[in-house]
């Protein structure tokens, strides 16, 4: 069963742009939400989590929108750079209430085009 | 940020030989360690939780025998891979948290069977 599903799959951007990737999950008990960004060959870095009882949260040109009742919440890279192209994956875990590990969505292989 | 270092980065080992792979956080004490998998173009999954001082658990699917998991201090857990077949072959990672949010990943292994 898979508890957290993000889409496009891939998604090709114009330097620029904007970046925009869903996720979706089932578990209501999920209380931490990380986007992490990862390079061919390399671990996952984390670029910004949010928890439930926020809407909305920024770092720099990296934006999490959180949609408690829909269970969907997204990530927006404003000003698309060629160096943000990388695989993002969504994530969830009941960091709070029990257990820690992690449930990746599928990925999403962003390409800035220059 | 907190740093995890994975250790090697590649091997190249023959079938039926046995492979080691160690993560180690760096700047923290790390009571709980993930190891995951992550197969070409997908997504990662869960592999078994190392928990320091006590026996690990497993996903659901995943060979304890083939996969031994060893987190003898705060600051390392080993994944030991018993004879090595090809199918083995992946991408492993492993993860970390800080204090109880924060999860760190390591820099992965790529493990090529032959």
């Amino acid at each position: 069963q898979q508890q957290v599903k993000q889409s496009p799959q891939s998604l090709i951007v114009q330097k620029g742009g904007i970046s925009i990737i869903n996720c979706a999950y089932e578990n209501t008990a999920f209380d931490y939400f990380p986007w992490y960004q990862q390079f061919p060959g390399k671990g996952p870095a984390l670029l910004i989590a949010i928890r439930p009882d926020v809407s909305e949260k920024k770092e720099g040109r990296f934006t999490i929108s959180f949609n408690k009742s829909a269970k969907q919440f997204s990530l927006h890279i404003m000003d698309s750079q060629p160096g943000d192209s990388a695989t993002y994956f969504c994530a969830a875990s009941t960091v709070y209430t029990g257990r820690r590990a992690l449930t990746f969505g599928s990925g999403t292989r962003l390409q800035v085009q220059p | 940020g907190a740093v995890v270092s994975q250790h090697p980065s590649w091997v190249i080992c023959k079938s039926g030989t046995s492979v080691k792979i160690e993560c180690r956080s760096l700047d923290f004490q790390a009571t709980t360690m993930f190891w995951y998998r992550q197969f070409p173009k997908q997504s990662l999954m869960l592999m078994a939780t190392s928990n320091e001082g006590s026996k690990a658990t497993y996903e659901q699917g995943v060979e304890k025998d083939k996969f031994l998991i060893n987190h003898a201090s705060l600051t390392l857990s080993t994944l030991t891979v018993t004879s090595a077949h090809p199918e083995d072959s992946s991408f492993y990672i492993c993860s970390a948290h800080r204090a109880s949010t924060e999860a760190f990943f390591g820099q992965g292994t790529r493990l090529t069977v032959v």
